[in-house]
């Protein structure tokens, strides 16, 4: 089975752009799941999806956007970057409906915003 | 703050040795799960421990749970250079579906 893709790897921006982050789960995965991970701030959640409707959503200002599309793919989006939105995006897929359970991470998505 | 705490931050062995690594955490939980991170990757999933499981092993790695003291303990045996890496604890409860909560982690450093 193929793993979590997440495209693209590594991306530069600048400040007050938008970028988007793709996440293709396993195969039969209706849980996708988004962190971002910064050094200062250690791995924090940003929202969770489960058969296209968000269950779950973490502190982040409204710039931060996702979606889940009906073959479990997933996007996020960042609008107006800021400096401070530079980071490792990691998406994470599971098998978990109700229950919860182990974690699927891809390589993450490196975004540096200048 | 994150609900995981994990200590201590940094550790630095010899190979061969054991390597301890501690959780704690603040609500209650469905289950604790330890993951692995290379530098820069993803993060690998280790074991799942549930609420109702005092210890679980899994080859060389041991993991208990406390959840009266609202803590967990990775323990590492014959510890390796190829076990170089960042551990974190994550836990899911029952008010947070889809939500892993994850501690600040654990670098641990092993020495040929």
């Amino acid at each position: 089975k193929a793993g979590v893709t997440q495209t693209p790897r590594y991306l530069i921006k600048t400040r007050g752009q938008q970028v988007t982050l793709s996440c293709s789960p396993i195969s039969g995965h209706r849980s996708v799941s988004w962190y971002q991970q910064t050094p200062g701030q250690g791995l924090q959640f940003l929202f969770e999806y489960f058969s296209e409707t968000q269950r779950n959503k973490g502190n982040f200002p409204g710039r931060f956007s996702g979606r889940q599309f009906s073959n479990s793919r997933s996007e996020m989006n960042v609008s107006t970057l800021e400096l401070g939105d530079s980071a490792l995006y990691l998406c994470a897929s599971s098998p978990r409906g109700t229950d919860t359970g182990e974690l699927f991470f891809g390589e993450g998505s490196r975004l540096t915003v200048l | 703050s994150q609900q995981g705490e994990e200590d201590p931050q940094a550790l630095s062995i010899q190979e061969g040795e054991n390597a301890t690594m501690n959780c704690s955490y603040k609500t209650s939980i469905n289950n604790l799960q330890w993951y692995r991170q290379n530098s820069g990757r993803g993060l690998v999933h280790l074991i799942l421990i549930r609420s109702n499981e005092r210890e679980k092993h899994s080859g060389r790695l041991r993991v208990t749970l406390d959840t009266s003291k609202k803590s967990s303990s990775l323990l590492i045996t014959a510890s390796r250079a190829a076990d170089t890496a960042s551990y974190f604890c994550a836990t899911d409860d029952n008010t947070n579906a889809g939500k892993s909560t994850f501690g600040d982690g654990t670098t641990l450093t092993v020495k040929p």
